[in-house]
């Protein structure tokens, strides 16, 4: 079946620098989505990418959708201490199932 | 305020004894979703449900069973509870089928 991995699993960041965290498919997605989840909460929906080679900014988060639709990143400009928490991504597969990333859970060193 | 409602936040209960954790949103979304996660697991489909009466499987549907009777609800039941079924549980809905999910604030279920 479907597959999304992300990578790295952990990111320590000292606060001001810029990261970039990847989502990556097993298949082709008809779009691809990112959702933040801060310690002790739940999954916040961020936004949806759909065409290919799109790109999306809110603020300092920049996210971008893979010319093959089978991948993408978030990269994290001057990452505060409010960007800490699991960034997921998560892609639609057969039978209407969403099938979400591991996650990237992000540290922030002050 | 939008919202997605689960009942309990926190629940400890036995091996084998029956037990429901509710879900409810108040959007009028069609789709609603049960979501396990694990620590390195990330989040796991349980349940999906496209409209009342409509259910379907999810990644890991064994141990749970789930009920759409009416559009806003769509509790979890797990009739026999067993150790692996630790985990913590998010329902989610939205009004689009596999994008856009609004996630209710989670239940901490433990079986001992």
């Amino acid at each position: 079946g479907q597959q999304v991995m992300q990578i790295p699993q952990y990111q320590h960041v000292q606060e001001g620098e810029d990261f970039t965290t990847y989502c990556n498919s097993s298949t082709t997605l008809s779009n691809i989505q990112w959702y933040k989840q801060r310690p002790g909460g739940h999954p916040v929906f961020l936004i949806q990418l759909v065409k290919s080679g799109e790109v999306k900014k809110q603020k300092r988060l920049t996210f971008q959708f893979g010319e093959a639709k089978k991948n993408s990143s978030l990269h994290i400009t001057a990452t505060q201490t409010t960007d800490v928490g699991t960034y997921f991504c998560a892609g639609p597969a057969a039978g209407n199932k969403l099938t979400f990333g591991g996650g990237t859970r992000v540290l922030v060193k002050p | 305020e939008a919202q997605v409602t689960q009942n309990p936040r926190y629940l400890i209960t036995v091996t084998g004894k029956k037990l429901t954790v509710t879900c409810s949103q108040n959007m009028n979304h069609e789709y609603m979703s049960w979501y396990r996660q694990d620590p390195g697991l990330g989040l796991r489909q349980i349940y999906y449900s496209m409209n009342v009466e409509v259910t379907d499987k999810g990644d890991v549907p064994e141990g749970y069973k789930v009920s759409r009777k009416e559009k806003r609800n769509f509790p979890l039941i797990l009739e026999s509870p067993s150790p692996n079924q630790t985990s913590l549980y998010f329902c989610a809905s939205s009004g689009y089928p596999t994008y856009g999910y609004t996630f209710g604030s989670g239940t901490r279920l433990t079986v001992v």
